[in-house]
């Protein structure tokens, strides 16, 4: 079991650019979840799917943010326009849905906004 | 809005056990309290959680009181890797329409030789 899968580990983009990041959750899995880390605001929820599904997305940004899950094995998190403030770590998570219990994380994508 | 309350930091040295408090004192019926812990570069380690009755497991001890409005997690025996931030957390049952974990900015363990 590899565990939360990251990709990449490290983005630098260019203000403007678009960054997309990538996660691959633990097999079986049926939640996924997307968190931004900052020293200021630590670990905030962004959203999270259950079968792949949308179900809360209440700490998304309303612009330029979006995220997606097309099938089971893997969700992206994209920012269009990438400005400053949005450097940060970003995490994935995945969970069993019918147990529950533990959220694992990846190591997170470490995202630059130059 | 925080709903769990954690001192910013504690001080340790190795071979100590460590009691990190938490209080939650509107916690709901339906919530658990878990215990998350990060380190430096990576992502949150799940720790241990719990209901009403105390946990035990390979890493730590959850000692929730009678009225759950606060919580302890006892770390026997810290080493150098127990150096993390600590989070309590309160987690709606499973299988709700909500699992998301809320995060506060936990408690700051540094353990010394």
């Amino acid at each position: 079991n590899a565990g939360v899968i990251q990709t990449p580990r490290h983005k630098v983009t260019g203000k403007g650019q678009e960054a997309t990041l990538w996660c691959e959750p633990i097999s079986g899995h049926s939640a996924v979840f997307w968190y931004r880390q900052t020293i200021v605001q630590g670990l905030e929820f962004l959203t999270y799917f259950r079968n792949q599904a949308p179900i809360d997305d209440s700490g998304m940004p309303k612009e330029r943010f979006s995220a997606q899950m097309p099938n089971q094995s893997h969700s992206t998190l994209k920012i269009q326009s990438t400005q400053p403030q949005d450097s940060a770590v970003y995490l994935c998570a995945s969970s069993s849905w019918d147990r529950g219990t533990e959220v694992f994380f990846g190591k997170g994508t470490r995202l630059t906004v130059v | 809005d925080a709903k769990t309350t954690q001192p910013d930091s504690m001080e340790s040295t190795e071979g100590e056990t460590v009691h990190l408090p938490c209080s939650h004192a509107t916690i709901s019926g339906n919530e658990y309290i878990y215990w998350y812990r990060q380190v430096p570069l990576q992502g949150p380690e799940y720790v241990t959680h719990g209901l009403q009755q105390n946990t035990t497991n390979s890493m730590a001890f959850l000692a929730i009181a009678s009225d759950r409005k606060s919580s302890t997690l006892i770390l026997p025996h810290v080493s150098l890797r127990d150096a993390a931030v600590y989070h309590c957390i309160l987690r709606v049952a499973p299988g709700a329409n909500t699992g998301k974990l809320t995060f506060g900015h936990g408690t700051i363990l540094r353990v010394h030789p």
